[in-house]
């Protein structure tokens, strides 16, 4: 069964300093992994995404990275604003050909304070 | 504006009662998608559709329904027969050939049981 592990589940950090999300895949076979920022009551809102090939993928003050290898992401946000509080989900599709299959991570929730 | 809409932001069923759920897009998607998200959980996939006049169930679509009559909408109706509809219900889209298919989700419905 295809899987899309986040940690931390929360996290909480001061405003200005940088923090790291991490996330573990399980989905076989694998065709890309973006990264969404959901703030409270919205829509999630894509921030990255990387296939097989790509290894790092920058937004702005985010940065995602990719190990296809032992399955495994990381989102960077450096210098942390307020606004970055929200909840960040690691969504990893699958290629089986036909529908795309999506598996979505439960998220992990961050907030930044003053 | 290009996007994605979703009404009422909030809704309230009875006990018995069957409630649509309205998503439009403007974005000349042919794919659509309904999921939906609890706490401490990933987006679940009720419905999605490919195309006009054409969908297929998800992962959780008993007690749901929905139909494709025209590429820009894609409604929900939440039935009597789903026993558990309180839930933050999310439609998206996205661009339907093969390749990275981000999907753009809309801002969301709240159901709540009375």
């Amino acid at each position: 069964k295809n899987q899309v592990e986040q940690s931390p589940q929360s996290l909480i950090i001061l405003e200005g300093k940088n923090c790291t999300l991490q996330c573990n895949y399980t989905v076989s076979p694998f065709s890309n992994l973006r990264w969404y920022k959901q703030d409270t009551g919205r829509g999630p809102v894509s921030l990255t995404i990387m296939t097989f090939s790509e290894n790092t993928k920058s937004n702005g003050r985010y940065t995602a990275t990719l190990d296809a290898d032992t399955k495994q992401s990381s989102l960077h946000i450096t210098a942390s604003q307020l606004s970055d509080s929200a909840s960040y989900i690691c969504v990893v599709t699958d290629n089986s050909g036909g529908y795309q299959k999506v598996t979505f991570g439960t998220g992990t929730k961050l907030q930044v304070i003053p | 504006d290009g996007g994605i809409t979703q009404s009422p932001k909030y809704l309230f069923r009875k006990e018995g009662q069957n409630v649509t759920l309205s998503c439009e897009q403007n974005l000349n998607h042919d794919a659509m998608y309904w999921y939906r998200q609890d706490p401490g959980q990933g987006l679940r996939l009720i419905y999605y559709s490919q195309i006009v006049n054409d969908f297929q169930k998800g992962d959780i679509a008993e007690g749901y329904s929905v139909s494709r009559e025209k590429k820009e909408s894609f409604p929900l109706t939440v039935t009597s027969a789903q026993k558990n509809p309180t839930a933050f219900y999310l439609c998206a889209s996205s661009i339907n050939r093969e390749g990275l298919k981000t999907q753009y989700f809309g801002p969301g419905t709240r159901l709540l049981v009375l």
